[in-house]
């Protein structure tokens, strides 16, 4: 079964600033990474999907890269509505989560 | 409107049972997998089972194998999750979530919470 291990755990940043996240898996996923996002009392939505694709409605302030098993979420400029947590997301079976990073305000 | 409405959480006695429905809306059901995912209080995401589109497949995590059975009624636009043998452990919010055509869950629904304790 693959690990998906995220960091770091908490990002304190301030609106506007650029935040960049990581999430390393135990093998190679290729590029079948997913990214979600998810506020408090709501559903995941999905951010970007094969690594790098943004997902339908999606910013274009987040963008998504790596490959094999080094993968990083970033978001440009941070919104208000940005601060949330962010999962990763390997398509598999069983499908694997990372244990998710959490964008806080600074 | 494209939406999936879960339904059927509740309190449950350690060693219960509980039924969970989604109701999906929107789209055209039977095409595609289906999965459910819950969220303990305060912690991650973890898949639970999937279903293909047809139902000829199912898929479960290890820890609810032999517990747990995923089904589906395409004529209703229906998913279902039936729980057996419920522990303490499997306290969480459920998702019935879609996957898409590249196989990641674009389509969430509110979540039912499903909590066991005596």
């Amino acid at each position: 079964e693959i690990v998906l291990t995220q960091s770091p755990a908490t990002l304190s940043l301030s609106p506007g600033e650029r935040a960049t996240f990581s999430c390393r898996a135990s093998q190679s996923v290729s590029s079948y990474l997913a990214w979600y996002q998810q506020k408090p009392g709501q559903a995941p939505r999905l951010l970007i999907y094969d690594a790098s694709n943004r997902a339908t409605g999606i910013p274009a302030r987040f963008s998504g890269s790596g490959s094999g098993t080094d993968f990083t979420l970033t978001i440009s400029s941070l919104e208000p509505e940005d601060f949330a947590v962010y999962y990763c997301q390997h398509r598999s079976n069983p499908e694997t989560f990372g244990q998710g990073t959490k964008v806080e305000i600074k | 409107e494209v939406q999936l409405l879960e339904s059927g959480g509740g309190l449950v006695q350690p060693g219960g049972s509980l039924r969970l429905s989604c109701a999906a809306s929107g789209f055209t059901f039977s095409t595609y997998a289906m999965s459910w995912v819950r969220q303990a209080p305060g912690k991650g995401l973890e898949w639970v089972s999937g279903i293909s589109g047809s139902g000829d497949s199912t898929y479960y995590v290890d820890s609810v194998k032999g517990r747990f059975t995923i089904s589906r009624d395409n004529s209703k636009n229906t998913l279902y999750l039936l729980m057996n043998s419920l522990r303490a452990e499997d306290t969480a919010v459920y998702y019935c979530a879609k996957r898409d055509q590249y196989w990641y869950f674009d389509l969430w629904g509110r979540g039912t919470l499903v909590t066991v304790s005596s």
